[in-house]
This record gives C-alpha cells, sequence and structure tokens, in this order.
C-alpha cells in the first residue's frame, strides 16, 4: 500500500524566512496531495492541495510543488510568522473511490520572533 | 460551526474494558475515517468506511472494529482496551473525490491505564 515519508520531523526559523517541508510518497497512482496544519490542542485544518495533474499550486505565502516523476511533493511558506507554527502534516490518496488519506509522521514548525 | 463531533474529548478506561468512541458528522459526507495520532507516527489510519455498512481496514485495524449503521454516525470500538491504546484518536469525514479534503473532529484523548 501507499507509504508517505515526511522531513524534516523539526524545523525553526526565525520569522520573515522561508520554510520547506518535503515528503515522497511510493504509489505512482496517488492522485491528490493535501497538506494539513495542526495548532497546539486544536484538530487539523487543510491549508493547501495539489492534484496530480498539476504541478505547483500558490495560496498567498504558501505554495506546494509535485514531481510525479520523482513521487514527492512540497510545501513551501514565505515570509513566515509566529502564527505560521504549528504542526504540519502531508498525505497522500492512493487510487480509487474511498476517498482515504496516507499521512506522513508530521513536521513541528517553530518561527521565532 | 461543528461539524464532525467527537463525543468524549478526554476518556480514561482500564485494561480490558470495552471502549466505544463516537463519531457525528452533519455534513451529509459518504466518506469516514478513524486514525490515531501519535508523537512522530503521525496519523494512522485504523478503518474507514465509504458507505453505511461498509468499513474497510486500514494500515492499523489489529484490536479494533467499527460501526456505521447510519451515514451520519462512525464509532470505533476498543474490543478491550489494552495501554498500548492510549493515543489520540481523530475521526474525518470527506466527500467522494476530495472536493474539499477532510473535515476532522477535535479528537479523544484516551488513556488506558
Amino acid at each position: 500500500g501507499e507509504n508517505v515519508e515526511q522531513h524534516p520531523s523539526t524545523l525553526s526559523v526565525q520569522e520573515g524566512d522561508s520554510a520547506v517541508i518535503k515528503c515522497t510518497y511510493s504509489d505512482s497512482a496517488s492522485n491528490y496531495f493535501p497538506w494539513y496544519k495542526q495548532e497546539l490542542g486544536k484538530r487539523p485544518q487543510l491549508i493547501i492541495d495539489i492534484r496530480s495533474n498539476v504541478g505547483e499550486k500558490k495560496d498567498q505565502r504558501i505554495a506546494v510543488t509535485l514531481n510525479k516523476t520523482a513521487k514527492h511533493f512540497s510545501l513551501h511558506i514565505t515570509e513566515t510568522q509566529p502564527e505560521d507554527s504549528a504542526v504540519y502534516f502531508c498525505a497522500a490518496s492512493p487510487p480509487g473511490n474511498t476517498g482515504k488519506l496516507i499521512f506522513g509522521q508530521g513536521t513541528t514548525l517553530q518561527v521565532k520572533p | 460551526d461543528v461539524k464532525v463531533t467527537q463525543s468524549s474529548r478526554y476518556l480514561v478506561k482500564r485494561t480490558g474494558e470495552k471502549v466505544f468512541l463516537e463519531c457525528v458528522q452533519d455534513m451529509d459526507h459518504e466518506n469516514m475515517f478513524w486514525y490515531r495520532q501519535d508523537p512522530g507516527l503521525g496519523l494512522r489510519l485504523i478503518y474507514f468506511s465509504y458507505d453505511v455498512k461498509m468499513k474497510e481496514k486500514g494500515d492499523i485495524p489489529e484490536g479494533y472494529s467499527v460501526s456505521r449503521e447510519k451515514k451520519e454516525r462512525f464509532s470505533l470500538i476498543l474490543e478491550s482496551a489494552s495501554t498500548n491504546q492510549t493515543s489520540m484518536y481523530l475521526c474525518a469525514s470527506s466527500t467522494p473525490g476530495q472536493r474539499y479534503g477532510y473535515t476532522f473532529g477535535s479528537g479523544t484523548r484516551l488513556t488506558v491505564v
């Protein structure tokens, strides 16, 4: 089955710097790749997603890139702010109509003021 | 506007007890999922359901079962709780095709003593 690896496990940046989180997946037929942000004590929230027919997607300060050949995708956060501090999860959706997601291990991002 | 509700935020149970975790969604979603979240391991899929009375095993189903008698309700059952099932349990729902990704519940922190 699908397996998703996420790196790094922790990331500390200065406010204003960029942050990049990377994920690889194993099933080349996976077709949907969302990113979730989980603030302390709260539920994960979808922040951006990308489908397999798109190479890049941007939404203000966040962007996601997908390299289907290499089977990896990345989250880019520019001009980081303290409120970006959270745990970020990537996920991949294997083919089929079940809609299940396989998640990475998570990255704890700390943005220092 | 809470749309996925988990019945308990915190739960403490004894080893060997039968435990029921309830999840209700009001978005008429077909798909529902149970994950457990452990530090460094991310979110791991226990069971999921893509229709009433339909269920499929995820990656870590051992020691768990599920019930989906009505579309809006998906229950996770720990047949005989053990200390290694101490974890945060997250329920989620989605529509086919992942148009809007998952909506997560707020989680149930289960401690088995």
